[in-house]
């Protein structure tokens, strides 16, 4: 039973480039949500979706961020034009429900490099 | 709004000894509460839940008490492990609504 796969792993890019980073849910799983973690701080909501809708965007930057998670295949959170500070781990999560006594199953995250 | 306060890190603790990780909570509903660990390099996992008033969550030795008067969801391990040191986030999430993470608080346990 696979758990919550995210790809890459580690992911270098130059400032100006676009990072795009995949999350595939646990099976049975409609529910996703993205955290950023900076470095030597706690996790940062971003975003959260079910299939074809995006449910709460309270914690996604206003510019050159960007969230999908479509009918087929797995969701994508996409940097435009990276800097320097979007350098941090990119978490995934999942549930089979939101909120209440449904725990969220983390992927092993995405640690995007802006040189 | 809801919010998680963790005990500030880092902690460093010998093989052994008792660990108290505290952790307080504001919530407008009434929240299930989690403890999260995440080792190095790796994605968070799930230690334990409570989903209700009074509820002790359990896992490898780690427990934590749902404590309604006090607000309060505080980790505690009788006697921990080098395998123990990571780091460790509270976390609420009230019916409807998104989870909440604390900061998270870095363990060390030295041999």
């Amino acid at each position: 039973n696979a758990g919550v796969m995210q790809n890459p792993r580690h992911l270098v890019r130059r400032r100006g480039q676009e990072a795009r980073l995949r999350c595939s849910p646990m099976k049975g799983h409609s529910h996703v949500y993205w955290y950023r973690q900076l470095p030597e701080e706690g996790l940062k909501f971003m975003v959260y979706l079910q299939k074809e809708n995006i449910i709460d965007e309270s914690g996604m930057p206003k510019e050159r961020f960007s969230a999908e998670f479509p009918k087929e295949g797995p969701s994508i959170l996409r940097i435009q034009q990276v800097v320097r500070g979007d350098s941090a781990a990119y978490f995934c999560a999942s549930s089979s429900a939101r909120g209440g006594p449904y725990e969220q199953y983390f992927g092993p995250g995405t640690r995007l490099t802006v040189t | 709004g809801d919010s998680v306060t963790q005990m500030e890190g880092p902690v460093t603790l010998s093989e052994e000894a008792f660990l108290t990780i505290n952790c307080t909570y504001t919530a407008t509903g009434y929240p299930s509460l989690f403890w999260y660990v995440q080792y190095p390099g790796e994605g968070l996992q799930l230690l334990l839940k409570a989903t209700k008033a009074d509820d002790k969550g359990s896992n490898k030795g780690f427990e934590a008490t749902y404590r309604k008067e006090t607000t309060s969801f505080h980790l505690e391990k009788g006697s921990v492990q080098v395998s123990d040191s990571a780091v460790y986030f509270c976390a609420l999430s009230d019916p409807g609504n998104q989870f909440y993470f604390g900061t998270g608080t870095s363990l060390t346990v030295i041999p």
